[in-house]
């Protein structure tokens, strides 16, 4: 059971456009979200983070917006660059930005063309 | 540079063997993690310590896994007689929490196992 989904595998986009990344939770006691993003043979790296009492939080040129009544999230990167060529990871936890779990989806590849 | 670092990065090993990993966090960061991700899959919560307590295990973690953080500041996971579905990336992560500022989790490179 995929408490986090993230239903589109892969995404490309031209260089300077918006990359709108989706991500849809079903566990209703999640109150903390998190993008990660991921190059090949490096960890996950910390790019941005929403509480449930917000329903958005930007960051430079990545926004993220959060729909609670749809259980849905989504990360806005505006203008993409080809160095967010990256697999992103949508995180949950339930128990606030101290919460030692977090769950992960199965993340979205993003390809950015020149 | 001061990120979470693992050792060693890759591990190739036989059906059976024994293997140790070791996770050195941010030396300020209270908590220490580890997660396990395998092909086409996020990364799954294994286990966490807050200093040099063991706090929660994930039921993923099986008898033959056993991790210590002895000091409160290094964490060593070892895994007893591998099997071929040990196979994964295992990775640590670290944060400070209780500080009024709590940190995400940063993670390290990740030990890539391979089990033949």
């Amino acid at each position: 059971d995929q408490q986090v989904k993230q239903n589109s595998p892969s995404l490309s986009v031209q260089e300077g456009r918006i990359s709108i990344l989706n991500c849809d939770y079903t566990n209703s006691m999640f109150d903390y979200f998190l993008w990660y993003k991921k190059y090949p043979a490096e960890g996950p790296t910390f790019l941005i983070s929403i509480s449930s009492i917000k329903d958005k939080n930007e960051d430079g040129r990545f926004t993220v917006f959060l729909n609670k009544s749809a259980k849905h999230l989504s990360l806005h990167i505006v203008p993409s660059q080809p160095g967010d060529s990256a697999v992103y990871f949508c995180a949950a936890s339930g128990r606030g930005a101290g919460s030692y779990q977090l769950t992960f989806g199965k993340g979205t590849k993003l390809s950015v063309i020149p | 540079d001061t990120g979470v670092s693992q050792d060693p990065r890759h591990k190739i090993t036989k059906r059976g063997q024994n293997v140790t990993f070791r996770c050195d966090p941010i030396s300020e960061h209270n908590r220490l993690y580890w997660y396990r991700q395998t092909l086409g899959q996020g990364p799954e919560f294994l286990t966490y310590f807050q200093n040099e307590a063991q706090l929660e295990k994930s039921r993923l973690l099986s008898d033959r896994f056993s991790a210590e953080r002895p000091k409160g500041s290094f964490s060593t996971l070892e895994i007893q007689r591998t099997e071929q579905g040990d196979s994964a990336m295992y990775l640590c992560a670290s944060s400070l929490v209780g500080t009024g500022n709590n940190s995400p989790l940063h993670f390290g490179n990740g030990t890539r196992l391979t089990v033949t």
